[in-house]
């Protein structure tokens, strides 16, 4: 059965810190993985991750994929408060181009 | 944990036709399920929240005549799209939420020719 895995559920940090959150997959014809962060109702799309040990970074958010280990991991530098939000993994499959989500990461950034 | 499946995974249908997603919480109660589009790279775009036995809350600039939502009992909430047209192809997303948590589910895929 495919399935995606997100760790820590949650997380409560100070402003400044850096926090790494992870997503493991078990999926059956890997497309993609997805990286969003929700603040609110809809998720905010941040990455897309295809090939592995390509870096991909956006500010103070980066993001690798490693295939072989089957996980990704989610970077933030220099937190700040905005930055406090779930942040939802979702792997895409090749087989029906639906998409597997995690459970999210609850990230909490603290002044 | 909690589960929200949707039919189909994926449909192509001819301009005109009308198509019916059905979103289900398979182990939990979903008093609330929203509905969402999207496209390649993209954010998801909230189009409604749909609450179980009132009518629909559509986003600005959802027709709702276009896009007919019915959250009949507390595990089923369907999206029917009316004389669909080849812009309205897109990836349908739906969410349950429960307990202050959504989850989603695994979309459609939907292709008007």
């Amino acid at each position: 059965e495919d399935k995606v895995v997100q760790s820590p559920l949650s997380l409560v940090v100070h402003e400044g810190d850096t926090v790494t959150l992870n997503c493991s997959y078990e999926v059956t014809n890997f497309r993609s993985l997805l990286w969003y962060k929700q603040e609110k109702k809809a998720p905010t799309f941040l990455f897309m991750l295809t090939s592995s040990g390509i870096e991909k970074k956006s500010g103070r958010l980066s993001s690798i994929l490693d295939k072989k280990e089957l996980f990704s991991i989610l970077n933030i530098t220099a937190t700040q408060t905005g930055d406090s939000a779930v942040y939802l993994c979702a792997v895409e499959s090749n087989s029906n181009y639906q998409l597997i989500w995690g459970a999210g990461t609850k990230l909490i950034i603290k002044p | 944990g909690a589960v929200v499946s949707q039919h189909p995974s994926r449909v192509i249908c001819k301009s005109g036709t009308s198509v019916k997603i059905e979103c289900r919480s398979l182990d939990f109660q979903a008093t609330t399920m929203f509905w969402y589009r999207q496209f390649p790279k993209q954010s998801l775009m909230l189009m409604a929240t749909s609450n179980e036995g009132s009518k629909a809350t559509y986003e600005q600039g959802v027709e709702k005549d276009k896009f007919l939502i019915n959250h009949a009992s507390l595990t089923l909430s369907t999206l029917t799209v009316t004389s669909a047209h080849p812009e309205d192809s897109s990836f349908y997303i739906c969410s349950g939420h429960q307990k202050g948590t959504q989850y989603f589910g695994p979309g459609t895929r939907l292709l008007v020719l």
